[in-house]
């Protein structure tokens, strides 16, 4: 199984709501990762996790917050989000976390993505 | 922060044409990876080069490693619609106390049947 699964595929929701994205890899991979990608543009790392601790935070607002419960699973819980947050947001995982320069041949694996609507 | 500059942005190409697309730094990489981006799926990795002038080949795919490690190229050769998609070349460069995986801009091939 080399899947990351992403759940769901497309979410609209309102400014005031609260929603949760949902992230699951079986590879046993120790890092996560969380990116966002506007229509055209790269992917723009948000969140990296290893051994279910957070490890990189880029300056991210509070109103995306991450969770990793265990192991396998990696969550972004939305709340208050704007309009401009609409985009699509991808889950990553590898073997492990980079560490040294010399080290860095890591293989990410992504996920589908969630397109997510913010009206 | 080390930037990768991809050229160019946008290429539409007919099947059949060969193409070349770049990633350039001005910095040095100890290794550089391809992607490919379908739309609505994420990315795959297509490669990594990791020694200096390293030239890797995927059947229609060449990519090639700059003997200084700072710049990486992509050729296809007899492009097919298939290969239409967001090809993103990534590099990780440091994050504090662990390195992060950061992407060019992206060269977006349409290959017109």
């Amino acid at each position: 199984d080399t899947e990351v699964t992403q759940t769901p595929k497309h979410l609209v929701m309102g400014m005031t709501n609260k929603k949760s994205l949902k992230c699951e890899q079986h590879m046993g991979h120790r890092a996560m990762y969380w990116y966002k990608q506007k229509a055209k543009k790269p992917p723009e790392l948000m969140f990296v996790y290893s051994y279910e601790k957070l490890s990189i935070n880029e300056s991210v607002p509070s109103r995306f917050s991450p969770e990793c419960p265990n192991s396998s699973l990696l969550n972004l819980h939305l709340h208050a989000l704007q309009p401009e947050d609409s985009a699509l947001y991808l889950c990553a995982s590898s073997q492990n976390l980079v560490l040294s320069w010399g080290a860095t041949n890591e293989k990410l694996f992504f996920g589908s993505g969630t397109q997510l609507s913010v009206l | 922060t080390q930037l990768l500059e991809q050229s160019p942005q946008f290429l539409s190409i007919q099947e059949g044409e060969n193409l070349t697309v770049y990633c350039n730094s001005s910095s040095v990489f100890s290794s550089l990876q391809w992607y490919r981006q379908e739309p609505g799926e994420g990315p795959v990795l297509l490669v990594t080069v990791v020694t200096g002038g390293e030239v890797k080949k995927l059947k229609r795919l060449t990519f090639q490693f700059g003997d200084a490690r700072k710049d990486s190229s992509l050729h296809i050769t007899a492009a097919q619609p298939g290969d239409t998609g967001l090809y993103l070349c990534a590099g990780f460069n440091s994050g504090g106390s662990n390195y992060k995986l950061t992407f060019g801009k992206g060269t977006l091939l349409t290959v017109n049947p």
